[in-house]
């Protein structure tokens, strides 16, 4: 069975600053790793996803993650947030090939202070 | 794209009602799972369907729970004589048939409020 940690509920930074929200997974196959954003009252976003290729992908808004196999983690970075950013962030695991169910981690709410 | 549907966006019942959900995927997919998010929490994987077949069902879908996909386009998300632990976002998501693993993609979700 997967599963997936988020070691930090709560991040504040102030603004401009860089971020990093942690992720890390357990699976026993091939894994493919997925970053939601959640705004209040909203379903969840896909940010940026690993399938395959190269371990660092990159979203449109400024995000990256670096898939880590030795270390098992999917960390989340970027390096100036906006105050757009404040939202919940949760990482996400599929394992196998086809459809699969997602596991996702316990969430990390990222709050940016001007 | 119109993304995926959900309704009604807020239901407030009673403990012991019947309620029930729906979900219109975006048009072109194929696949559309159910999950469930408590406060706090990531979303739980409750079910998920491939065309009009439930091919998997968590532990969590107790028998109070049943989810239909009649044609293979909408889905509905049944839960009788609610409990208060049912209290919780309910969301879809769905994705297309294709090589490797999709993303999903969800709708804004259902919020369940047992009185």
């Amino acid at each position: 069975a997967q599963s997936v940690t988020q070691l930090d509920s709560q991040v504040p930074v102030f603004e401009e600053a860089p971020v990093e929200l942690r992720c890390n997974y357990s699976s026993s196959v091939s894994v493919y790793l997925f970053w939601y954003v959640q705004y209040p009252n909203q379903g969840l976003q896909l940010l940026l996803k690993y399938l395959s290729g190269s371990t660092l992908v990159e979203s449109i808004n400024g995000f990256e993650a670096e898939f880590n196999k030795s270390q098992t983690s999917f960390h989340l970075r970027k390096p100036s947030v906006h105050i757009s950013d404040t939202a919940e962030y949760f990482c996400a695991v599929s394992a196998g090939q086809g459809a699969q169910k997602l596991v996702f981690g316990q969430g990390t709410r990222l709050t940016i202070n001007p | 794209d119109t993304g995926v549907s959900q309704d009604p966006r807020h239901k407030i019942t009673k403990r012991g009602q019947n309620v029930t959900f729906r979900c219109d995927p975006i048009s072109e997919h194929n696949r559309l799972y159910w999950y469930r998010q408590t406060l706090g929490q990531g979303p739980e994987f409750l079910t998920y369907f491939q065309n009009e077949a439930q091919l998997e069902k968590s532990r969590l879908l107790s028998d109070r729970f049943s989810a239909e996909r009649p044609k293979g386009s909408f889905s509905t998300l049944e839960i009788q004589r609610t409990e208060q632990g049912d209290s919780a976002m309910y969301l879809c998501a769905s994705s297309p048939l294709g090589i490797g693993n999709q993303p999903q993609h969800f709708g804004d979700g259902t919020r369940l409020s047992i009185l």
